[in-house]
């Protein structure tokens, strides 16, 4: 069974940085996608970012790109977000998914599938 | 960048009826969309993968349609349980996008 661990939320200054990590267990780790989605509060769901497995590749919402960095250790089954520059629009529960790759005629398709239970960040004086 | 607009954005229906939320993609998506369920407290759950298959383990009350830019859930014969928020979610292209989300009132 795909188990997702958050952590690394809190609260931190405009300007400031986290980086969120999420543990995983009960799958293959370093074969699969993994992807970051948060949600403001009171708003929907933001796609944020995903990471491809072996990390080969990675992608990120334009609008965070540049403050906003992903990555993954297969060594510990983890992957992390790296958070720059927060702000206050930044404040949401960030979620990681494991996420589960289709590839058809040499394209990848990425789809979203188990969610972990988010950590909360925070941005405020 | 593919926008994905859902409607209506709630409503409210009594248990048993025949519920339906669409979804439509700005551009063809072919039928890389996925719904999902986000009930209050709990993280989102996977219910539809492929426009229309659904994920191991959920109620077959649970439909999906649609392909190309229009796409549908429909819920027949809604229950307590379903009381949730459901998005779709594009995942043809980067960035993957999700729909503003239908809240359905019991």
């Amino acid at each position: 069974e795909v188990h997702l661990v958050e952590s690394g939320g809190g609260l931190i200054v405009p300007g400031g940085s986290l980086r969120l990590s999420c543990e995983t267990s009960g799958f293959i780790f370093s074969i699969y996608a993994m992807s970051w989605v948060r949600q403001a509060p009171g708003k929907g769901l933001e796609w944020v970012s995903t990471i491809c497995g072996r990390g080969g590749c990675t992608y990120v919402a334009d609008s965070l790109r540049g403050r906003f960095t992903i990555s993954r250790d297969n060594s510990k089954n983890t992957i992390y977000l790296q958070m720059n520059s927060l702000r206050a629009d930044d404040t949401a529960v960030y979620h990681c998914v494991y996420t589960t790759t289709v590839t058809i005629g040499g394209n990848r398709y990425f789809g979203m599938d188990v969610w972990g239970q988010g950590t909360s960040v925070f941005v405020s004086s | 960048d593919i926008q994905m607009t859902q409607s209506p954005s709630s409503l409210s229906a009594s248990v048993g009826d025949r519920v339906t939320i669409t979804c439509r993609a700005s551009q063809d998506i072919r039928y890389f969309l996925a719904w999902f369920q986000h009930k209050p407290g709990t993280p989102p759950k996977a219910l539809v993968y492929a426009a229309a298959n659904l994920q191991s383990g959920v109620p077959s009350r649970f439909s999906a349609s649609g392909t190309g830019t229009d796409f549908t859930l429909t819920i027949s014969g809604l229950q307590p349980e379903d009381l949730a928020t459901y998005y779709c979610q594009q995942y043809n292209s980067f960035p993957l996008a999700f729909g503003g989300g239908t809240k359905v009132e019991i």
